[in-house]
């Protein structure tokens, strides 16, 4: 089936700890997203990638970093520069980004804690 | 800032009923509407997008009015199973933050 796959579902990071969050998809997607969702909130951009090899700063980058060497895939790592890491983390994608017709479809999710 | 607004609730009602959310949106170029369904520690899945004429889809209608930048999503004959969060959605046209704008969700949770 197609979709958009993310893991792991959970993670826990150590204290001055990287740590990478995996999304992959199968839809031949253009463009795709990475969001923070705090409990209680709404869906914050980090960053997003309209094209391969190439990626925009979303609202709350900082602590963050990504790669777009394939269409398929778009890892988030949470360096340990982000200092209130614990939060759901949504991955998505969409068939062309930019132009805003299209929406955007999420895999289903990897909560992330600090242990 | 460009800006997605909706009550966030709780919205409680009976198992039947008819209820309608309101979202309000900023950006008056924004060109596309959405409407996403949340569940509880899951992820938004797209309920509907919302067209200028206006759409249906089963027991669930969107509605656009530009001229007051407002969305709306009416549910009729309310079930169990609609009980979620409710995302209202905007496309940022133009702008270079990503090409969607969420609104924190209004909630909704039908009773027996």
């Amino acid at each position: 089936d197609g979709g958009i796959t993310q893991s792991p579902k959970y993670l826990f990071r150590k204290e001055g700890q990287n740590v990478t969050l995996s999304c992959e998809q199968n839809l031949n997607h253009d463009a795709m997203y990475w969001y923070r969702q705090d409990p209680g909130q709404g869906l914050r951009l980090i960053y997003y990638s309209q094209i391969v090899n190439d990626f925009q700063k979303g609202d709350i980058a900082e602590g963050y970093s990504v790669s777009r060497e394939k269409k398929e895939s778009f890892p988030l790592t949470v360096t340990s520069a982000q200092k209130n890491p614990t939060a759901f983390y949504l991955c998505a994608s969409s068939i062309t980004g930019g132009s805003g017709n299209q929406p955007q479809h999420f895999g289903d999710g990897t909560r992330l804690s600090i242990l | 800032r460009k800006e997605v607004e909706q009550d966030p609730g709780p919205f409680n009602v009976p198992e039947g009923a008819t209820v309608a959310f309101n979202c309000t949106y900023s950006n008056s170029a924004s060109q596309s509407f959405f409407w996403y369904r949340q569940d509880c520690r899951k992820e938004p899945k797209l309920l509907m997008s919302v067209y200028s004429s206006g759409n249906e889809d089963g027991r669930f209608t969107a509605q656009l009015n530009r001229a007051s930048q407002y969305i709306s999503l009416l549910i009729r004959d309310s079930k169990l199973s609609d009980s979620a969060t409710y995302l209202c959605v905007a496309s940022n046209y133009g702008g270079s933050q990503g090409n969607l704008i969420f609104g924190k969700g209004t909630k909704l949770s039908v009773k027996p």
